[in-house]
This record gives C-alpha cells, sequence and structure tokens, in this order.
C-alpha cells in the first residue's frame, strides 16, 4: 500500500511552453501534497505544500505564478510549469502525506528537460 | 532553502564494510528521518526517529535521534552490493503543523563487491 504515482515519468518540452506533471495518492487520501525539485548531485528541495482545496504554500524563492499547484482532489495535485527555460530543467518529486500512516510518500519523480 | 549538513559527502567501501553517516543542524527537529535514493527515482523511507536520545534500527541499518533534537546518524553493517545509491537524512519541522520536510546535502555511498 501507500503508492504515490508520477505522470509523466519524463518529459522534453521547448523552451517557452508549459508543461503540467501530474502527481496521485493510488491508496490512500492525502489532505497535503508536497512538491519538491532536486538538480543534478543535489538534494531534494522543498518547493511548495499544496492542500487540498486550497492556495499551495510556496517556499521562499519559488516564483508562485511561474510553478503553479492544483490540488483539486484528495488523490491529485498537479504542478505546472510555465513558459519553461532550460534552467527548468530538473528532477521534480512530489509527495503525499498520509494522516492515517503518519508518512510521507514519496512519487518516482519527473524529468522534466527543456530545450 | 534550508538543508541539514550531512557528512561525509561520499563514500567508496568493500563490500562486508560497515558504514556511519551524520546529519547535524541548527534547528531542532522532532522528528528525523533516513532515505535511500536510487538513480532516477524517488527516495524511499528506511527509518523514522521520533524521540531525543531514540536509537532504532531496521534489518542491518540502525539510527540515532541526537539527544539535542539537533543531530542523527545512521549506521549500515555488512553492507552489499545493492546498498548502493544516494542517502538522505531529514528533519521534520518542529512543532509544525504542515508535516514539511528538510532534506540533508546527502551521502552517496558506492560499495566494491
Amino acid at each position: 500500500g501507500a503508492v504515490v504515482s508520477q505522470h509523466p515519468s519524463r518529459v522534453i518540452c521547448k523552451s517557452g511552453t508549459s508543461v503540467k506533471i501530474e502527481c496521485r495518492s493510488l491508496d490512500f487520501q492525502a489532505t497535503t501534497m508536497f512538491w519538491y525539485r532536486q538538480f543534478p548531485k543535489q538534494s531534494l528541495m522543498l518547493m511548495a505544500t499544496s492542500n487540498e482545496g486550497s492556495k499551495a504554500t510556496y517556499e521562499q524563492g519559488v516564483e508562485k505564478d511561474k510553478f503553479l499547484i492544483n490540488h483539486a482532489s484528495l488523490t491529485l495535485s498537479t504542478l505546472t510549469v510555465t513558459s519553461a527555460h532550460p534552467e527548468d530543467s530538473s528532477f521534480y518529486i512530489c509527495s503525499a502525506y498520509s494522516l492515517v500512516l503518519s508518512e510521507q510518500y514519496f512519487g518516482p519523480g519527473t524529468r522534466l528537460t527543456v530545450t | 532553502g534550508q538543508q541539514l549538513n550531512q557528512s561525509p559527502q561520499s563514500m567508496f567501501i568493500q563490500e562486508g564494510e560497515d558504514v556511519s553517516m551524520n546529519c547535524t543542524s541548527s534547528s531542532i527537529f522532532n522528528t528525523w528521518l533516513w532515505y535511500k535514493q536510487d538513480p532516477g527515482e524517488g527516495p524511499v523511507l528506511l527509518i523514522a526517529l521520533y524521540k531525543a536520545g531514540e536509537l532504532t534500527s531496521n534489518g542491518r541499518l540502525t539510527a540515532q535521534f541526537g539527544i539535542t533534537r539537533k543531530d542523527s546518524f545512521l549506521n549500515i553493517s555488512a553492507s552489499i552490493p545493492s546498498d548502493v545509491g544516494i542517502y538522505f537524512c531529514a528533519g521534520q519541522d518542529y512543532g509544525g503543523a504542515t508535516n514539511k520536510l528538510i532534506f540533508g546535502t546527502g551521502t552517496l555511498l558506492a560499495v566494491q563487491p
């Protein structure tokens, strides 16, 4: 149990376009989901906290108008990278928090390459 | 953003050796977690620590929550090739209701068969 999926696993897009990444909790409900970004050979950096039915809370330095987060249901959160640029190329990882299990479960990540 | 200091940055060991890595913070955390990340995948939880001074084992892994709440260590005994990966500590925001995690800088472990 407690599986989190991400789609797509890899995406290549052209500079200036937008990309949407989905994060789903498959067998549990998650009132809170988190979005992280990981550059090569670096740690996971929290971008934002997404609460179902409310606006996301962004970490300092993360542009909320560039990284749009929607958490419309207890099993789905989406991250849209708008007007992507090559410097947005990174590994994006989501996690979902299970109240029942009191634990965060991580997705497998999405590799974004902006050309 | 805030990060926890993890050491060593990397380790290259022989199969069968024991490994020790640690994590320190200037902030207090009420929960410490240790994760392993394989290339191109998300992190997987290894051990969770909830009380200062707590020592917890999971198979060949042992971790301790420092008494000051500002540090933790992870030991791996009798390493095997599949232990290869990046190990991250993470602290859960003290007193926070958001369950936000702050990750360490990571320790790359390479095991020579």
